[in-house]
């Protein structure tokens, strides 16, 4: 049972446009959501977060929407750049609980 | 400044053989850690979360353990290696009240 699901495995764009990673849920009993960044042979790290009682947090060229009627969230990177070529996961907390749900992540190319 | 330290990078076991990871956190008092797991082409998946010394919490059964001998170290262990077993392990931690984790740099694991 999957509660964070990245459906899209890879994402392609080009340099300078828009990048735009999905993420749904299930349990409505996440309130704090999470998206880190990996590169090959490293650990993830953090990038942007979101809690439920916010519908956008924005941090230079990441933002982040959050609709939780529709359980989705979405990272918007505007505007793509090379060095954003990682894999891209989606984490999920429920409750004041440091215990993060994962999805399994969204390979994004940023082609020159 | 926090900071995790996580070993060997890559390891090349054979099935049967035993295993020990260790992680060790700097800079910070009883954090919450944990391990994950990135198997191939699957997203991280948590095995075991620690909130104290000897205190460990198993998310799925596996043929792995895990022990906290120290409050900033964390060891992950099996006493026969199987096939399955192989994958991108990474340590994390977290502090009580705030929301996300510091990942260390991951061990690649191949069970030949």
């Amino acid at each position: 049972d999957q509660q964070v699901k990245q459906n899209s495995p890879s994402l392609s764009v080009q340099e300078g446009r828009i990048s735009i990673l999905n993420c749904d849920y299930t349990n409505s009993m996440f309130d704090y959501f999470l998206w880190y960044k990996k590169y090959p042979a490293e650990g993830p790290t953090f990038l942007i977060s979101i809690s439920s009682i916010k519908d956008k947090n924005e941090d230079g060229r990441f933002t982040v929407f959050l609709n939780k009627s529709a359980k989705h969230l979405s990272l918007h990177i505007v505007p793509s750049q090379p060095g954003d070529s990682a894999v891209y996961f989606c984490a999920a907390s429920e409750g004041g609980s440091e215990k993060l749900v994962f999805g399994k992540g969204t390979k994004l190319t940023v082609n020159p | 400044s926090q900071t995790i330290h996580q070993w060997p990078a890559t390891l090349v076991q054979p099935v049967g053989s035993p295993l020990s990871l260790e992680c060790t956190v700097e800079g910070t008092s009883n954090p919450n850690l944990y391990w994950y797991r990135q198997a191939a082409g699957r997203g991280l998946q948590l095995l075991f979360y620690s909130v104290g010394i000897g205190q460990i919490s198993s998310e799925v059964p596996q043929n792995l353990s895990a022990s906290r001998p120290q409050d900033r170290q964390f060891i992950l262990s099996s006493k026969k290696l199987l096939l399955s077993d192989s994958g991108f392990y990474l340590c994390a931690w977290s502090v009580m009240g705030y929301y996300g984790y510091t990942f260390g740099s991951g061990t690649r694991l191949t069970v030949v």
